[in-house]
């Protein structure tokens, strides 16, 4: 059964700090990951989508790379902002119908 | 414009009396998804719509169960709401088929209490 384990689970850092968020898996055989965005009480923004071939993707401040066969993510942030305060949630992507297996997230604080 | 409408955003029901949430999307998407998502925890996922083919998960309770009666709309029904069913409930749509990925497109889910 596919686990995915995020870690730190919370994370506080200064405004403008670099940071990488962490997450792994436990079986490769994975479609695609993807990284969501989850403000308090809310849905989930999909911020980035990374295909099983694909080594990493980027959007604006956003990287993420994927090693599959070490069962690995990460998502950095450049630059960081008090906006950028959530909860980061990666997901493996699996099954005939892309069902998500998510992890429990990293909850960040940038401070002002 | 949002895409994955969930209402209402907050639902109360009392215990054991039946309650249903609502999907609606605008995008055309093929699957169609519902995950329960406890306080702190990860998303788990119910169940799932594949056009009009549904899918349960193994551990999915049978209290819980779902109707996709067109492509756009899709409800959660909870028969006996149980404190344990406290929790966000999340929507979300994917096109498969077709040349490569979707990511998935969540709705801002419906936030369940149970008195």
């Amino acid at each position: 059964k596919q686990e995915v384990t995020q870690i730190p689970a919370a994370l506080s850092v200064p405004e403008g700090e670099n940071l990488v968020l962490n997450c792994s898996f436990t079986d490769s055989a994975i479609y695609n990951l993807q990284w969501f965005r989850q403000d308090p009480g809310k849905g989930l923004t999909s911020l980035l989508l990374i295909q099983s071939s694909q080594r990493e993707q980027t959007s604006g401040r956003l990287n993420a790379s994927l090693d599959k066969s070490s069962g690995r993510s990460t998502l950095y942030i450049a630059a960081s902002q008090p906006g950028d305060s959530a909860t980061y949630l990666c997901a493996v992507v699996l099954g005939s119908a892309r069902q998500l297996t998510f992890g429990s997230g990293t909850q960040l604080t940038v401070l002002p | 414009d949002a895409m994955v409408i969930q209402n209402p955003r907050y639902q109360v029901t009392q215990f054991g009396k039946p309650v249903t949430l609502s999907c609606s999307q605008t995008l055309n998407h093929n699957v169609m998804y519902w995950y329960q998502q406890k306080s702190s925890q990860a998303p788990k996922l119910l169940f799932h719509y594949y056009d009009k083919d549904f899918n349960n998960e193994a551990d999915t309770p049978d209290n819980f169960q779902s109707r996709r009666p067109n492509t756009s709309f899709c409800f959660l029904d909870i028969r006996s709401p149980g404190l344990g069913d406290a929790a966000m409930y999340l929507c979300a749509t994917s096109r498969l088929g077709g040349a490569s990925n979707q990511p998935q497109h969540f709705g801002d889910g419906t936030r369940l209490s149970i008195l």
